[in-house]
């Protein structure tokens, strides 16, 4: 039973450009939540998929966006990069919105370096 | 949704036991605590969930007093390997689209 996967493992990209990270959920999962980590701080809520559509959002700005396919998997784009974007991205994944009696189950993330 | 305290750090021995208190006093009633783990480089993993009393389960013991505001996870016999980073989390059980706020965590060493 595989878990949540997350793809690339490690991306450098450069100021200004934009980046598309990617999630397969948990097998029999359906939503699908994002956060940022940066060093030494803990994860930080971006957005929750359920449906297909974006359920909830932290406070992250525009230049955040996502997207849930049918088969849940998930993708986080994000563009115009910042020096501050550099972090890793973890996707979680759970069924049903609320995570009570289902726990969030973590990738081991993406970890994103803009220079 | 309610903030939670937790120690920043915590030092122990190998085989000891180890309780993380972690405050949430404004736990509302729909409310519910969960712990994960985390180790460098990876994502949280899950160790335990609970509403109220006691929880346990193959790796940890939640304990939650009557009034809620707190809760202790308990690591009985620590190892080396259980050196990471401990989060508690507050969310309500009832709300669709939760979103689990995580803080900065207890960074637990366990040393030999």
């Amino acid at each position: 039973d595989a878990g949540v996967t997350q793809s690339p493992t490690h991306l450098i990209k450069t100021r200004g450009q934009q980046v598309t990270l990617r999630c397969s959920p948990k097998s029999g999962h359906d939503t699908v939540s994002w956060y940022q980590q940066a060093l030494g701080q803990g994860p930080q809520f971006i957005f929750q998929y359920y449906e297909e559509e974006e359920r909830q959002r932290g406070n992250f700005p525009d230049r955040f966006s996502g997207h849930q396919f049918p088969n849940y998997s998930s993708e986080l784009n994000v563009n115009a990069l910042l020096l501050g974007d550099s972090a890793l991205y973890l996707c979680a994944s759970s069924l049903g919105q609320s995570s009570y009696n289902s726990p969030l189950h973590f990738g081991n993330g993406t970890r994103l370096t803009v220079t | 949704l309610a903030k939670t305290t937790q120690p920043i750090s915590m030092d122990s021995y190998e085989g000891q036991e180890v309780n993380i208190t972690c405050s949430h006093n404004n736990i509302a009633t729909n409310d519910y605590i969960t712990w994960y783990q985390q180790f460098p480089s990876q994502g949280p993993r899950f160790i335990i969930q609970g509403y109220k009393t006691k929880v346990t389960n193959e790796v940890a013991s939640l304990f939650i007093p009557a009034d809620r505001k707190s809760s202790t996870l308990s690591l009985p016999r620590v190892s080396l390997s259980d050196t990471a980073v401990y989060y508690c989390l507050v969310g309500d059980a009832d709300q669709a689209g939760t979103a689990l706020i995580f803080g900065k965590g207890t960074t637990l060493s366990v040393s030999s």
